[in-house]
């Protein structure tokens, strides 16, 4: 089984800060990874998908990158509303798929 | 519009199957290219895949809960379903039902979930 693992486990910043979250597979996973943000009482929304595609909606300062084992997800400058958690997926040997632990990206 | 919605009981019984259905609205589960899936969370931790099934009835299941899991599609009800055997405290979680298409093998679309608490 892939195992993918989300650093840092807390990010503590400031609305208008750079995000950078971090996601590490334990073998390549080529390009077939997504992200999802939660917030508390909510269900995941999908953010990006295959590592750098932003789904519908998904603002601009959203992007993925990376490819192999890893991945990072960026956030260009936080807004009150992007305090969450986030977390990674991989679908490599597809429709088999694991999730990440989790960042959680907390105000400073 | 699509929209997904879990039910079953909120409360089972230690060593008991949990049952949990996903209705789905506003277009066919028999569409293709789609699967359809299930998700847990137990309380303060990370999300858990438990498995996936297309409109065929092809079912996909995390390894680790295997042995315990059955994954069902009702195409004529346009509803999927979950049952988890010999539960215990450790399958307390809230539940998610959800559908990814084939081509990004993400989830876009979730159920609100449903929590599930496991306690005699």
């Amino acid at each position: 089984e892939i195992v993918l693992t989300q650093s840092p486990a807390t990010l503590s910043l400031s609305p208008g800060e750079r995000a950078t979250l971090s996601c590490r597979a334990s073998q390549s996973i080529s390009s077939y990874l997504a992200w999802y943000q939660q917030k508390p009482g909510h269900a995941p929304r999908l953010l990006i998908y295959d590592a750098s595609n932003r789904a519908t909606g998904i603002p601009a300062r959203f992007s993925g990158s990376g490819s192999g084992t890893d991945f990072t997800l960026t956030i260009s400058s936080l807004e009150p509303e992007d305090f969450a958690v986030y977390y990674c997926q991989q679908r490599s040997n597809w429709p088999s798929l694991t999730f990440g632990g989790g960042t959680k990206v907390e105000i400073k | 519009q699509l929209q997904l919605q879990e039910s079953g009981p909120g409360l089972v019984k230690p060593s008991e199957t949990l049952s949990l259905t996903c209705s789905v609205a506003g277009a066919s589960i028999s569409i293709s290219s789609y699967y359809w899936g299930w998700i847990r969370q137990p309380p303060g931790k990370g999300l858990q895949w438990i498995g996936n099934v297309y409109f065929i009835g092809s079912t996909f299941s995390n390894p680790s809960l295997k042995s315990r899991v059955t994954i069902s599609i009702d195409t004529s009800k346009n509803l999927f379903s979950l049952k988890l055997s010999s539960v215990t405290a450790a399958d307390t979680a809230v539940y998610y039902c959800a559908t990814a298409s084939d081509s990004r093998g993400a989830f876009d679309l979730w159920g609100p979930g449903t929590m599930v608490t496991v306690s005699s």
